[in-house]
């Protein structure tokens, strides 16, 4: 069981905007601001999509945008296009002893 | 071009080991935090080991903890996972990436290691 908690999949229709959630607790995604995002297509290397919450690597389009709220991060993907069908994962700085945990992850399909 | 590859993984009995190894190009190694992160056959990501970039600081996953080692040499550009007493459930694709703000800017391919008997 993974120690952030996402959706296992969520869907969008292109052009449509899509939010996927990550829940976590008071020791980790409500304290720290330290909330990071990846796209992972199968077979691939994960790519660093959001870091710090909101913001973006350089070359990220700014169709991927990222909030949090209490326990809760969101990642926030508008004018869905083909090419982001992938696995999402969260993660968050959990302090000195869990150091980093991740979500387990969810399928966005664009239907 | 930023770069990591991994090599070193390979089919292992349980109690084995392995060791990994993660080759950096296009970057200051020496200047940067390294992590290792795994993804076992239809699970998700789990973060596996950190280490800093003087390998002053080092942290485990309670999974690991105990059996695996992580280490770096910056001359050789090199960051590396000792693993021992190697499990069924280690069995994964391994990742080594490069530390951003407890997050991973740049990911290798990835490595796989298969424990079994």
């Amino acid at each position: 069981q993974s120690a952030l908690t996402q959706p296992p999949s969520a869907s969008g229709s292109p052009g449509q905007s899509v939010t996927i959630s990550c829940t976590g607790t008071s020791s980790d995604v409500g304290v720290y601001d330290y909330v990071s995002w990846y796209q992972h297509h199968p077979g691939k290397a994960p790519k660093l999509m959001i870091y710090e919450v909101t913001k973006r690597p350089s070359g990220v389009p700014d169709r991927f945008s990222g909030s949090k709220s209490g326990n809760t991060a969101s990642l926030t993907v508008s004018g869905l296009q083909a090419e982001d069908e992938a696995d999402y994962y969260c993660s968050s700085y959990a302090g000195s002893n869990n150091f980093v945990v991740f979500g387990g992850g969810t399928k966005l399909t664009v239907l | 071009e930023v770069q990591l590859v991994e090599s070193g993984g390979g089919l292992v009995q349980p109690g084995g080991s392995l060791r990994l190894s993660c080759a950096a190009s296009g970057f200051t190694f020496s200047s940067y935090s390294m992590n290792w992160v795994r993804q076992a056959p239809g699970k998700g990501l789990e973060w596996v080991s950190y280490i800093s970039s003087s390998s002053s600081t080092i942290y485990y996953a309670d999974s690991v903890k105990g059996r695996f080692t992580i280490s770096r040499d910056n001359a050789k550009n090199s960051l590396y996972l000792q693993m021992n007493s190697l499990r069924d459930e280690d069995t994964a694709v391994y990742y080594c990436g490069k530390f951003l703000a407890y997050g991973m800017d740049v990911w290798g391919q990835g490595t796989t290691v298969t424990v079994s008997s």
